[in-house]
């Protein structure tokens, strides 16, 4: 089984809906992330958190919420969705440590028309 | 704020040898860590520095100057599955990490 999973793998909604990305992992790490990549771009940081009760905003976390519901799980949600969140969206996690390597889920491809 | 700068694109035949580099602008830098992307996958970790130098895992190697602010992956003994994006990523001590935009390498035969 995957240590890092995220649901649904692929989403396609309309603008102004509400829409939950999940991820959970089996790693026992602290460390949550949510990632957004777009084509040919690098993967820019939305959110992150180091325990249950600590989350940070990341570089693009306008329009993006985000929930820590247990240390194995982090959702990430998008209230109104708007066509230019079209993009695909990684969760990852990591150890305690500063040098701990990242582990990535699957992805989940989100289309908004 | 973070920046990173790599060359967008990378073309090399089988079994040659190919330099990735890699250039970072950051504060609280901690460490330099490459990852692999093949195409709709999630990127997979490959190499880690922290001091100046060069790591050595199989026929990946990375390197980093601190003074310089700069890395490179090294691939060496190419075979087609190497076909794929590579992305630096400077780790801070913030303990998150800043990623660069990606090359994508293509290996022909």
């Amino acid at each position: 089984d995957a240590d890092v999973t995220q649901t649904p793998r692929n989403r396609i909604t309309k603008t102004g809906k509400r829409i939950m990305l999940e991820c959970s992992q089996t790693k026992g790490h602290d460390r949550m992330y949510w990632y957004r990549q777009d084509p040919g771009l690098g993967l820019q940081l939305i959110y992150y958190s180091f325990d249950v009760k600590d989350i940070n905003k990341g570089e693009i976390s306008d329009g993006y919420s985000v929930s820590r519901q247990a240390q194995a799980k982090f959702s990430l949600s998008l209230e109104s969705a708007i066509p230019n969140q079209t993009a695909l969206y990684f969760c990852a996690t990591s150890g305690r440590g500063r040098t701990d390597t990242q582990y990535f889920g699957p992805g989940t491809r989100l289309t908004v028309l | 704020g973070q920046s990173l700068e790599q060359p967008s694109e990378v073309t090399a035949v089988e079994g040659a040898i190919v330099q990735i580099n890699c250039t970072y602008q950051t504060s609280g830098f901690y460490g330099l860590s490459w990852y692999q992307q093949h195409d709709g996958g999630a990127p997979t970790f490959l190499s880690y520095n922290a001091l100046d130098g060069l790591e050595e895992t199989g026929r990946f190697s990375s390197f980093l100057s601190r003074s310089d602010s700069y890395g490179y992956l090294l691939l060496q003994e190419l075979q087609m599955k190497d076909s794929a994006s590579y992305f630096c990523a400077v780790n801070t001590n913030a303990g998150k990490s800043t990623f660069g935009d990606g090359t994508t390498l293509t290996v022909k035969p």
